[in-house]
């Protein structure tokens, strides 16, 4: 299947759990990135992995975490989860650094109570 | 650093009439920038990238670089266009890397 996958599609979480979110990439993509989507907000860069390593990181906390597997899915892990970190979570591939811009899935939406 | 202004969060225009959203950008090197849709309940899409030059479902945007402008302009508005609009830019971060960087969207309703 083309396109970008994510999975769970919503969750519900309790402060202080761990969450890992999943994504799999449009075929043919070997660069990822997620973002973190707040209610009113356009989405804000977390992180970006290429080929298995993290090559960019904006101005989230060590406690968001992430892994590029080599079939180019990805996963963006929360450790110590804050009631400020509901969100949805939006994955999206590329195939190379960005000249061509971003193909995004439809998103996680996590709630923390 | 990098930003991404888009100054109206709500935008109504009616039908037929010309549509221009407002994006303005700060960066220090060469941005690559482009416009992203939402339509609702459906996912971001790309809706057009400054580097093709392209016209997208009758949309255009002109990079500007005096004014670090990258507005989006329809001559004429249709009921389809109403969705939300962020503008991004792509450039390297600190650590080599390129980000995505977007705006906080604007909202465009068009009136029948």
């Amino acid at each position: 299947e083309t396109g970008v996958t994510q999975s769970p599609t919503h969750l519900i979480k309790t402060r202080g759990q761990q969450v890992t979110l999943r994504c799999s990439s449009q075929s043919g993509h070997n660069t990822v990135s997620w973002y973190q989507q707040a209610l009113g907000q356009g989405p804000q860069f977390i992180f970006q992995y290429y080929r298995e390593e993290e090559n960019g990181r904006g101005n989230f906390p060590p406690r968001f975490s992430g892994l590029q597997f080599p079939n180019y899915s990805s996963e963006l892990n929360v450790n110590a989860l804050e009631l400020d970190d509901s969100a949805l979570y939006l994955c999206a591939s590329s195939p190379t650094a960005t000249l061509y811009g971003y193909t995004f899935g439809s998103g996680t939406r996590l709630t923390v109570v | 650093a990098q930003r991404v202004t888009q100054p109206e969060k709500l935008l109504s225009v009616f039908k037929g009439a010309p549509v221009e959203l407002k994006c303005n950008y700060s960066y220090s090197g060469s941005p690559e920038l482009f416009w992203y849709v939402q339509y609702s309940r459906q996912r971001l899409q790309l809706l057009l990238r400054h580097i093709s030059r392209e016209s997208i479902k009758g949309f255009t945007a002109d990079l500007n670089k005096g004014e670090t402008s990258f507005h989006l302009k329809k001559p004429f508005a249709q009921e389809e266009d109403s969705a939300m609009y962020y503008c991004a830019l792509s450039g390297r971060s600190g650590a080599g890397s390129y980000q995505l960087t977007f705006g906080k969207g604007t909202k465009l309703s068009v009136i029948p």
